[in-house]
């Protein structure tokens, strides 16, 4: 497995609380997703990053934030949890775009938001 | 924008017989086309991608610009093939990398 770490793994929080998800990775690769997992929608992007403090929305970003200042962190921030952010979270990794297709995924982050 | 979908949720078949998972998709441009799978208590994996014409774990799939679709096939299905299914593509250009999932197919290969 690709060296990608999430944290936590398990997430219990009450609405309106800040919660932050942490995807650290060791491979040294430039591109960083958050996707979440429901049923019913797959695989959503949330945001991603292009490399160290650059980042963008992805297709499902409203509440969530990002912040990436540094290769091997990339952090997803819900400022204030509500109920629809249930979810299962996965970070990806990519170490190039003209390896296509190509992500590594992380072991899922399951947060509920009571 | 770009579009995925996995018309089938569930899909069950026996050991031994043939498998498809159908994945249809939407997109001006000309798209890279995958197949990622999620087995029980591991990570989502890579499959195949249409670019490689590769037949990994005796799964194939052939990208269809006409119908445009990439359905994923096994003549002879085997009960470790039991796992998530996900249909994705990427869009050309300056995607980042990019991929848009379809909704998933629950494979249940039975003894």
């Amino acid at each position: 497995d690709a060296g990608i770490t999430q944290s936590p793994r398990h997430k219990v929080t009450e609405t309106g609380t800040p919660v932050t998800l942490r995807c650290h990775q060791t491979e040294n690769h430039r591109y960083m997703y958050w996707y979440r997992q429901d049923p019913g929608h797959g695989l959503r992007l949330i945001h991603y990053s292009y490399g160290v403090k650059d980042t963008d929305k992805g297709e499902v970003s409203d509440g969530y934030s990002v912040s990436r200042s540094k290769t091997e962190d990339f952090l997803l921030t819900l400022e204030s949890a509500t109920s629809s952010q249930t979810s299962v979270y996965f970070c990806a990794i990519s170490e190039s775009i003209s390896r296509t297709g190509e992500l590594f995924f992380g072991e899922g982050s399951r947060l509920t938001v009571l | 924008a770009q579009r995925v979908t996995q018309p089938e949720k569930l899909l069950s078949v026996f050991k031994g017989a043939p498998v498809e998972l159908k994945c249809n998709y939407s997109y001006s441009g000309s798209p890279e086309l995958f197949w990622y799978v999620q087995y029980s208590r591991q990570r989502l994996q890579l499959l195949l991608r249409h670019i490689s014409r590769e037949s990994i774990k005796g799964f194939t799939a052939d990208l269809n610009k006409g119908e445009t679709s990439f359905h994923l096939k096994k003549p002879f299905a085997q009960e470790e093939d039991s796992a998530m299914y996900y249909c994705a593509l990427k869009a050309g250009g300056t995607s980042y990398g990019k991929l848009t999932f379809g909704q998933g197919t629950i494979l249940t290969v039975h003894p």
